[in-house]
């Protein structure tokens, strides 16, 4: 079945310094969520992205979606404390009624 | 807030006990998807459903059955609980064309 690697696992960052995580699916993807959960919280929606080659900003927060719709990455300009908490992708295949989340990378941001 | 709520918060059961958890989803969706996150890993698919029918299910067992009511809130059911049911399940309203997928705060369930 479909399987969504996301690395890496942890990072921690000074406050100010850039991060990315980076998410790679087994299969071609109809298109790809990103989502952020806090500390005891639940996943809450960033962005989806569909188009191959797709590139989204949200002020500091850049994603992309690869030219062959199999990767993904979500990068962090300047992070801030508020940064904090794990990122997660989550693909959608052909049959559009599933989401295949990847494991998520825990983002500490250091102030 | 995404307007998706599930009850309870946290649960406590028994190994071989029966759980039902309960999800209202967002107004104006009709579809919703249940996942179980174990600790430190990403939520993994159960089922969704659509207009009160099983719209697809991921890898776990039969064990696991769902009910959506006409009002598109809907239940999660799992019986003869294991310690490894020990996860925070998640329930999420979208519309079937599965875009923005909206999630509650979850239901912690610990079976000792």
């Amino acid at each position: 079945g479909q399987q969504v690697m996301q690395i890496p696992q942890y990072q921690h960052v000074q406050e100010g310094e850039d991060f990315t995580t980076y998410c790679n699916s087994s299969t071609t993807l109809s298109n790809i969520q990103w989502y952020k959960q806090r500390p005891g919280g639940h996943p809450v929606f960033l962005i989806q992205l569909v188009k191959s080659g797709e590139v989204k900003k949200q002020k500091r927060l850049t994603f992309q979606f690869g030219e062959a719709k199999k990767n993904s990455s979500l990068h962090i300009t300047a992070t801030q404390t508020t940064d904090v908490g794990t990122y997660f992708c989550a693909g959608s295949g052909g049959s559009n009624y599933k989401l295949t989340f990847g494991k998520g990378t825990l983002l500490t941001v250091n102030p | 807030e995404t307007g998706v709520t599930q009850s309870p918060t946290h649960l406590i059961k028994t190994r071989g006990q029966q759980v039902t958890l309960r999800c209202s989803s967002q107004s104006g969706h009709n579809t919703v998807s249940w996942y179980q996150q174990a600790l430190g890993q990403g939520p993994q698919f159960i089922f969704q459903y659509y207009r009160e029918e099983e719209n697809g299910r991921g890898n776990f067992p039969p064990r696991f059955s769902g009910l959506q009511f006409p009002n598109y809130s809907s239940e999660l059911n799992v019986n003869a609980l294991e310690l490894d049911d020990s996860a925070l399940y998640l329930c999420a309203s979208s519309h079937l064309t599965n875009t923005e997928a909206f999630f509650g705060q979850g239901t912690r369930l610990t079976v000792v």
